[in-house]
């Protein structure tokens, strides 16, 4: 079965440092990653996907995701956090390529300090 | 362009009684899916519609149904309600072609529902 899985509930970070969210997945087959954002009181919205090809993802709001397939990770990391990053973010795996399912993470709560 | 519009945003139901949501996706956009979202389950994926062909259904009881009409908007409905129904109710639309499709969903703001 796919699953992803998101180990930490919350991360907090301080305005300007680097920021890593974790996200590691189980597929049988080829995975086909995504990451999306939830701001208060608001629905989600999309920020990358890896399908196939290159390792690093470069995604909305200067947001990248790095696969790696022997540690079957896709952590999302920004260089320098914001204020206006505190959010939602959640981690999903599709099943297959041509679909619009979607299996979310219990989602981590970035908190980014001024 | 308009974004994803769910109707109604908050709405309060009893046990027992029905509710019908109702989503417009994005102009253009031929595949609408839906997902309840709640503190326990996290988000769960209900359906998934193209050209008002159910492509995908989760793992929900037969009370939760949906349906897509002819203009892509979509309309999901719960019968018999129960307090565990209790969640945020997200529709997204993507731009999949030839009935594909893509994963980057654009979700509207939800139908928040509760069950007393």
């Amino acid at each position: 079965a796919q699953s992803v899985a998101q180990p930490e509930d919350q991360v907090n970070v301080a305005e300007g440092n680097p920021l890593t969210v974790k996200c590691t997945y189980s597929v049988s087959g080829n995975p086909y990653l995504f990451w999306y954002v939830q701001y208060p009181n608001r629905g989600l919205q999309f920020l990358l996907k890896y399908i196939t090809g290159d390792n690093l993802v470069k995604g909305s709001y200067g947001f990248e995701a790095e696969f790696n397939k022997s540690q079957t990770s896709f952590h999302l990391k920004k260089p320098s956090a914001l204020v206006s990053d505190s959010a939602l973010y959640f981690c999903a795996v599709s099943p297959t390529y041509n679909t619009d399912k979607l299996i979310f993470g219990t989602g981590t709560r970035l908190q980014v300090f001024p | 362009k308009a974004g994803v519009t769910q109707t109604p945003r908050y709405l309060i139901k009893t046990r027992g009684q029905q509710v019908t949501l109702s989503c417009s996706p994005i102009s253009g956009h031929r595949s609408v899916s839906w997902y309840q979202q709640t503190p326990g389950q996290g988000l769960q994926f209900l359906f998934e519609y193209f050209s008002e062909t159910q492509r995908n259904k989760g793992n929900f009881p037969g009370r939760f149904s949906g349906r897509q009409f002819s203009n892509s908007r979509s309309e999901m409905n719960v019968s018999t309600l129960e307090l565990g129904d209790s969640a945020l109710y997200l529709c997204a639309s993507s731009s999949g072609l030839a009935g594909l499709g893509t994963g980057e969903l654009f979700f509207g703001e939800g139908s928040r529902l509760t069950v007393l």
